[in-house]
C-alpha cells in the first residue's frame, strides 16, 4: 500500500535554530516523487521542494533540504535558521499512480511553532 | 502574475443546499484537482481533470460533482452539502507532462454548513 506517516504531530524550535520533520513513505513503485508543503493559518499550501526518486542528490531550496535516504524510505525536511514565519502546518506528499491517474498523498502533517 | 485562484474564499450554505465552488487558473495547465480538507487533516483528492477527461477517485461520494467547461474553470459542485462535507477545499493544477507533477494550490474556500 502507498502510505506516507509523518509521526510528529507538533514541532517548536527558536528562531535561528534548525529542525527536522520527519517524514517515511511506502510504496513498490520504483519511480516516484516526493514534496513538501507548507500550510499557514490562511490555508493556502505552498510548495516547498521536491525530490524524485531517481535524483542523486538531496533537493536544497535556499533554507530548505530534504534529506533523502531511499533504502530506509525517508525523505526529511530540514529548515535551517528557523524564521518566525515558518510557523504552519507542514505536510509531505507523494507522487502516486492510481486507478484515475495521477495524484498525490499527503501524510497527517506537523505543526512547526517557531518562538522567539 | 500567473496563479491559481478560488472564489468565493469563504462560503456558507444551508444543509440540502446546492452550492460550486470555483477554480481558475492563468497557469495553462492541462490538469486540475479538488481536495477535500477536514479541520485538522490532510487534503483528500476527490477527483481531477487530464483535460477533458474526468477521473474521479473511488471513494467520492456521489454528492460530489465537477465540471471543466475549458482549461482555466473548474467547479466543483456539491448536490445536497451535509454536515459532513463542512471542510477547505483545494483547487490545485499541474501542467502533467514529465517532470516534477509539481501541483500548484489556490488558496481554498473554507465551506460552512449550517
Amino acid at each position: 500500500a502507498q502510505k506516507i506517516t509523518q509521526t510528529q504531530p507538533g514541532m517548536f524550535v527558536q528562531e535561528k535554530e534548525a529542525v527536522t520533520l520527519d517524514c517515511t513513505y511506502d510504496t513498490s513503485d520504483p519511480s516516484y516523487g516526493l514534496f513538501w508543503y507548507k500550510q499557514p493559518s490562511s490555508g493556502e499550501m505552498i510548495f516547498l521542494i521536491y525530490q524524485g526518486s531517481y535524483d542523486q542528490q538531496n533537493a536544497t531550496e535556499g533554507r530548505y533540504s530534504l534529506n533523502f535516504q531511499k533504502a530506509r524510505k525517508s525523505a526529511n525536511l530540514v529548515i535551517s535558521a528557523s524564521q518566525l514565519g515558518d510557523s504552519a502546518m507542514y505536510f509531505c506528499a507523494m507522487r502516486v499512480l492510481n486507478q484515475a491517474g495521477t495524484a498525490l498523498i499527503f501524510g497527517k502533517g506537523t505543526t512547526l511553532s517557531v518562538s522567539s | 502574475d500567473a496563479m491559481v485562484i478560488q472564489n468565493p474564499r469563504y462560503q456558507v450554505t444551508q444543509f440540502g443546499k446546492p452550492v460550486t465552488l470555483s477554480c481558475s487558473q492563468t497557469l495553462n495547465h492541462n490538469v486540475m484537482y479538488w481536495y477535500q480538507q477536514k479541520s485538522s487533516q490532510a487534503p483528500k483528492l476527490l477527483f481531477h481533470y487530464y483535460d477533458k477527461d474526468f477521473n474521479n477517485e473511488a471513494d467520492t461520494p456521489d454528492n460530489f460533482q465537477s465540471r471543466r467547461p475549458n482549461t482555466s474553470f473548474c467547479f466543483l459542485d456539491i448536490r445536497s452539502p451535509g454536515l459532513g462535507d463542512a471542510a477547505m477545499y483545494l483547487c490545485a493544477t499541474s501542467s502533467g507532462g514529465v517532470g516534477t507533477y509539481e501541483q500548484y494550490f489556490g488558496p481554498g474556500t473554507r465551506l460552512t454548513v449550517t
